[in-house]
């Protein structure tokens, strides 16, 4: 069975504190795999997508890496606005085009 | 500006009715997903449509309904038969149905009273 575990559920971090997420999953195809972030109340915003292990993308303080088995979402010197949830979600071959989505991290970062 | 509307931003519905969640679009996608996102869970995939007058259903499609007569929309209908609608609903489009990049809408909060 096709799965997204995404780790840990929650952190807390203080400003200027770096530290990652994880984003492990186990599919039988990878087609893609996403980052989104997600305010409370809204809808999620999309940051990165990746496409083959050993990419990696970069947004101001968030840079997003894969391997053939996780991802991680490495956030340097975080501040206070990067308080969200973080969403990862993987495009599988033979999905019928559908996001597989991970139960996210909520991320807390303190002043 | 390009983008996802979807309304209403809170909805209360009693037990035994029908209600629908509007979504539209101005950003000329193909395709347009329903997802449902309860507290502590990932989003999970009600229905979607690749094409307009086609749709598929998703992972919970049990007591929901979709049409797709627009490009541009793409409305969600919560029926009586399902038992537990209270969650956060989001709509979302790609440009070429592959989910790549999806943009999402911010959402509908319903609510059961």
């Amino acid at each position: 069975e096709d799965q997204v575990t995404q780790s840990p559920e929650a952190l807390r971090l203080q400003e200027g504190e770096s530290s990652s997420l994880n984003c492990s999953y186990t599919v039988s195809g990878l087609r893609g795999l996403f980052w989104y972030r997600q305010d409370p109340g809204k809808g999620p915003e999309f940051l990165f997508t990746l496409y083959s292990a050993g990419e990696e993308k970069e947004k101001e303080r968030l840079k997003a890496t894969l391997t053939k088995k996780e991802s991680f979402l490495h956030i340097t010197a975080p501040k206070p606005e990067d308080s969200a949830t973080y969403l990862c979600a993987v495009l599988i071959s033979g999905s019928a085009r559908q996001l597989t989505f991970g139960s996210g991290t909520q991320l807390t970062v303190l002043p | 500006d390009g983008g996802i509307t979807q309304s209403p931003k809170y909805l209360f519905r009693k037990e035994g009715q029908n209600v629908t969640l509007s979504c539209e679009q101005n950003l000329n996608h193909d395709a347009m997903y329903w997802y449902r996102q309860d507290p502590g869970q990932g989003l999970r995939l009600i229905y979607y449509s690749q094409i307009v007058n086609d749709f598929q259903k998703g992972d919970i499609a049990e007591g929901y309904s979709v049409s797709r007569e627009k490009k541009e929309s793409f409305p969600l209908t919560v029926t009586s038969a399902q038992k537990n609608p209270t969650a956060f609903y989001l709509c979302a489009s790609s440009m070429d149905g592959t989910g790549r990049t999806a943009f999402f809408g911010q959402g509908t909060r319903l609510t059961v009273v």
